[in-house]
């Protein structure tokens, strides 16, 4: 199994409402990401979290609030959002160390916040 | 700062020619790099990957050229097909054990019948 899954595909929140993104890989990846895609820019890198301990946390709002409950899945809580918060946001997972590192991508939720 | 970016934002060619999509990075750390395809609607899906102890690295109808002296990576595509269609990323990671990927801002490439 190859494939990171995220869910929901689409969603519309308004700006009180609080709801979650989801995360899935059953590749034995032990570092996975999250990430901010706007149209027609490249993903930017949002959290980073390795042997389910954060790591990285590139000075995002805290109204996003990432979490990884064990090595196969990785949450993104929302809470009070704007609405320049819409985007795609990406989950990605990668092997920690080695020769390959390259990031498996889901498919995204894309989100709008009203 | 670092970055990574691409020389040419939109990329036309012809059916059946090749294709070279440019990037540029500042990071003289930066030791691997991967090629991704996004196509619309979906995430960034891997080409190929390079590391900087190569010069070149060949996939199917892919190739990957790396030139440190002038920090400067390509993609060739050959016999470029409609479903290649997309926007191309080059993203960069520095350290083996470093996570942080930073990707450039894109080449948009589209093929003409």
């Amino acid at each position: 199994d190859t494939e990171v899954t995220q869910t929901p595909k689409h969603l519309v929140m308004g700006m009180t409402n609080k709801k979650s993104l989801k995360c899935e890989q059953h590749m034995g990846h032990r570092a996975m990401y999250w990430y901010k895609q706007k149209a027609k820019k490249p993903p930017e890198l949002m959290f980073v979290y390795s042997y389910e301990k954060l790591s990285i946390n590139e000075s995002v709002p805290s109204r996003f609030s990432p979490e990884c409950p064990n090595s196969s899945l990785l949450n993104l809580h929302l809470h009070a959002l704007q609405p320049e918060d819409s985007a795609l946001y990406l989950c990605a997972s990668s092997q920690l160390a080695g020769v390959k590192n390259e990031q498996f991508f889901g498919p995204g939720t894309r989100l709008t916040v009203l | 700062g670092e970055s990574v970016g691409l020389h040419l934002p939109t990329l036309s060619v012809q059916e059946g020619d090749n294709s070279i999509i440019n990037c540029a990075y500042s990071n003289s750390a930066s030791d691997y790099f991967i090629w991704y395809k996004q196509e619309s609607g979906k995430g960034p899906q891997f080409i190929i990957d390079i590391r900087s102890n190569m010069d070149k690295r060949q996939g199917q109808r892919v190739t990957v050229l790396l030139n440190k002296t002038v920090k400067h990576l390509s993609l060739q595509i050959a016999a470029t097909q409609p479903g290649d269609s997309a926007v191309y990323f080059c993203a960069e990671k520095a350290g083996n054990y470093g996570q942080n990927f930073v990707f450039g801002p894109g080449t948009r490439l589209s093929v003409l019948p």
